[in-house]
């Protein structure tokens, strides 16, 4: 089945800095990589995603790039703000299973 | 729209108690998920339903731990004889198809074990 790894598990930066998140996973059948961020508390919540057939999405501060051959993908948030804070989760699909795997998180912390 | 509902958002149970938690997917969506989070960690997958069917209960223990999702009516995980490694939150999520889809989580069930 699919297997997710994210790195770094804790990642602290100073407001206005830029924070990248890497993701590899094993399933080279997989096509759809989504990312969520979770706040204290609350639920996962989807904050971008990228298909296969694509390998760069932006959405304002947030963008994702793909590598299908290396098969790892990549968060990308410019001038982080203290909002920003939060844990961050990568998923791929799994076709093996038809489902979704996520990565272990990465807890994002932006310093004002 | 509403959104993926769960219920209760907390449960306290004791050792030796049942655990039964709910949940009711977005409209027009008929996959769902479980996983459940222990405090500063990741989502662990436990089980991924269709409707009346089990796809991959691959994530979930063997023994206590069940989960459904009838024709009519919300997804359940029960938990039975619950010991305090139980004790966690239970995220839900539901997509409109399964892989390669957006899945969208409901609040969690906070289930404590005393």
């Amino acid at each position: 089945g699919e297997n997710v790894e994210q790195h770094p598990s804790t990642l602290s930066v100073q407001e206005g800095d830029s924070a990248v998140i890497k993701c590899t996973y094993s399933d080279s059948a997989s096509n759809y990589f989504p990312w969520y961020k979770q706040e204290l508390g609350k639920r996962p919540q989807l904050i971008i995603d990228i298909r296969s057939n694509v390998g760069e999405k932006k959405d304002q501060r947030i963008a994702v790039t793909l590598n299908k051959t290396a098969k790892h993908f990549s968060l990308h948030i410019t001038e982080t703000q203290p909002e920003d804070s939060a844990v961050y989760f990568c998923a791929a699909d799994s076709y093996n299973n038809n489902d979704m795997r996520f990565g272990a998180g990465t807890r994002l912390t932006v310093k004002p | 729209n509403a959104g993926v509902m769960q219920n209760p958002r907390h449960l306290v149970r004791r050792r030796g108690q049942e655990a039964r938690l709910r949940c009711s997917p977005m409209k027009g969506h008929s996959h769902v998920y479980w996983y459940r989070q222990l405090p500063e960690e990741g989502l662990k997958f436990m089980v991924y339903l269709q409707k009346e069917n089990i796809i991959d209960e691959s994530g979930m223990p063997k023994e206590r731990f069940s989960a459904e999702f009838p024709k009519e009516g919300p997804s359940i995980l029960r938990i039975q004889q619950v010991v305090r490694g139980d004790s966690a939150a239970y995220f839900c999520a539901s997509s409109p198809q399964g892989a390669n889809q957006p899945q969208h989580f409901g609040d969690g069930t906070r289930l404590s074990i005393l």
